[in-house]
């Protein structure tokens, strides 16, 4: 009830291309639901999150796309650069529950 | 760098030992998390406060406790080490109170328990 599903793995996408990456949850109390992003070394970063009552939200070449009645939720990257390779972990929350986080997406993004 | 940090960077220890990971939260933030990383079991929150108080407790086992002090600082603390808990501990912190606020990411402590 509190996993949260992602998928790909893994990732490979050519310079310029985009980047799609899928999530799920069954647990419908969620009602926050951010992406972070993490380089090598380094400690998770926000990227950008979405509330349910929104189907979509747009930040710069970031994108969530959000279906509330399929429990899915999705971040494109569009003209993925190799600046953008890295490791994507979606993520849910509720008040009481904290945050729920994926196991991850390796993104590779070729030059 | 998101303000928030962790030390030690990295951490060798044996089994049956005890280790204890410090963090220093972002300036104004009053909540503290703690998360372990591994290969296997991914992100997993372990326990939050705020204001010096437990607020959330997540997969954490009853080996490991952490604290927030006045000075909001926070450490966590693992005893009787087993080569699993070889992973990395990141600290969140975030301005606080309820609801789903911005958490910025320390740099992590890489723990090796041989």
């Amino acid at each position: 009830q509190q996993q949260v599903k992602q998928s790909p793995q893994s990732l490979i996408v050519q310079k310029g291309g985009i980047s799609i990456i899928n999530c799920a949850y069954e647990n419908t109390a969620f009602d926050y639901f951010p992406w972070y992003q993490q380089f090598p070394g380094k400690g998770p970063a926000l990227l950008i999150a979405i509330r349910p009552d929104v189907s979509e939200k747009k930040e710069g070449r970031f994108t969530i796309s959000f279906n509330k009645s399929a429990k899915q939720f999705s971040l494109h990257i569009m003209d993925s650069q190799p600046g953008d390779s890295a490791t994507y972990f979606c993520a849910a929350y509720y008040y009481g529950q904290n945050f729920v986080f994926g196991p991850g997406t390796r993104l590779s993004v070729l030059p | 760098d998101s303000g928030v940090t962790q030390t030690p960077k990295h951490l060798i220890t044996a089994t049956g030992q005890r280790v204890t990971l410090r963090c220093s939260p972002r300036s104004g933030d009053l909540s503290v998390y703690w998360y372990q990383q591994s290969l296997d079991q991914g992100l997993q929150f372990l326990i939050q406060y705020y204001n010096g108080e437990e607020r959330a407790k997540g997969n954490i086992l009853e080996r490991f406790s952490a604290q927030q002090f006045p000075d909001l600082h926070s450490e966590l603390n693992l005893s009787s080490l087993e080569l699993g808990d070889s992973a990395l501990y990141f600290c969140a912190s975030s301005a606080g109170g309820a609801g789903p606020d911005t958490q910025y990411f320390g740099p992590g402590t890489r723990l090796t328990v041989l």
